[in-house]
């Protein structure tokens, strides 16, 4: 079963940011936190990971609360092709791992 | 530089028959993971493939089988298909190098009647 929880649905207006909550408050040590979406029809798509410091690439932020029970995925200025479910998974750091899914946030961005 | 690409993109089978699904990873990535997706479901985990040997493995039933060839590229077969078969079968593959993600496949959606 996934370990985190996701809201099912958000809305967000274009050009706005979108914060995507996660909760995984049986999370150990050792377990890194993984944000992947998918776009309608297409595969899932990596976003960011972390440990438990803040990361940021070119696509999100990624804020780690310092007791590691929670998460949110910051997309700064939301637009119309962000629209996609977002999966929040915790796993272990070795990449070729298995990654557990859980049902997701639906994220509909409008204009 | 291709990603990872899977054929076909859409599969019609009857309830009974086997099917083979097949996986080409991202260039220099060397280890293939396998995921079935139901209808408005996240992807399941099916197996792992790494250096041509099944590295590890979800809760799926002995009908569903695979290969990883020399090149690193992956076969998914199913035997006996069931209706629930009936799913978008997604690949990922991966390298021990990478900086912890997963690539996916655009998935073959394989319809069961």
């Amino acid at each position: 079963d996934a370990k985190t929880t996701q809201p099912p649905s958000m809305d967000c207006a274009e050009g706005r940011a979108a914060n995507l909550p996660c909760n995984h408050s049986t999370i150990s040590g050792n377990e890194y936190v993984y944000w992947y979406r998918q776009i309608h029809s297409q595969g899932p798509q990596y976003i960011i990971h972390g440990l438990k410091n803040n990361e940021t690439n070119e696509m999100a932020s990624l804020i780690i609360t310092e007791d590691r029970k929670s998460s949110t995925l910051i997309l700064p200025h939301a637009t119309l092709r962000d629209t996609a479910v977002y999966y929040c998974i915790v796993g272990p750091s070795y990449n070729t791992d298995k990654l557990i899914f859980g049902t997701g946030t639906r994220l509909q961005v409008f204009p | 530089d291709a990603g990872v690409t899977q054929s076909p993109t859409h599969l019609i089978k009857t309830r009974g028959q086997q099917v083979t699904l097949r996986c080409s990873p991202k260039s220099g990535h060397d280890t293939v993971s396998w995921y079935q997706q139901a209808l408005g479901q996240g992807p399941q985990f099916i197996f792992q493939y790494y250096e041509e040997e099944e590295r590890q493995r979800g809760n799926f039933p002995d009908r569903f089988s695979g290969h990883q060839f020399p090149n690193y590229s992956s076969e998914l077969n199913v035997n006996a298909l069931l209706l629930g078969d009936s799913a978008l079968y997604l690949c990922a593959s991966s390298s021990p190098a990478g900086r912890g993600e997963q690539y996916f496949g655009p998935g073959t959606r394989l319809t069961v009647t």
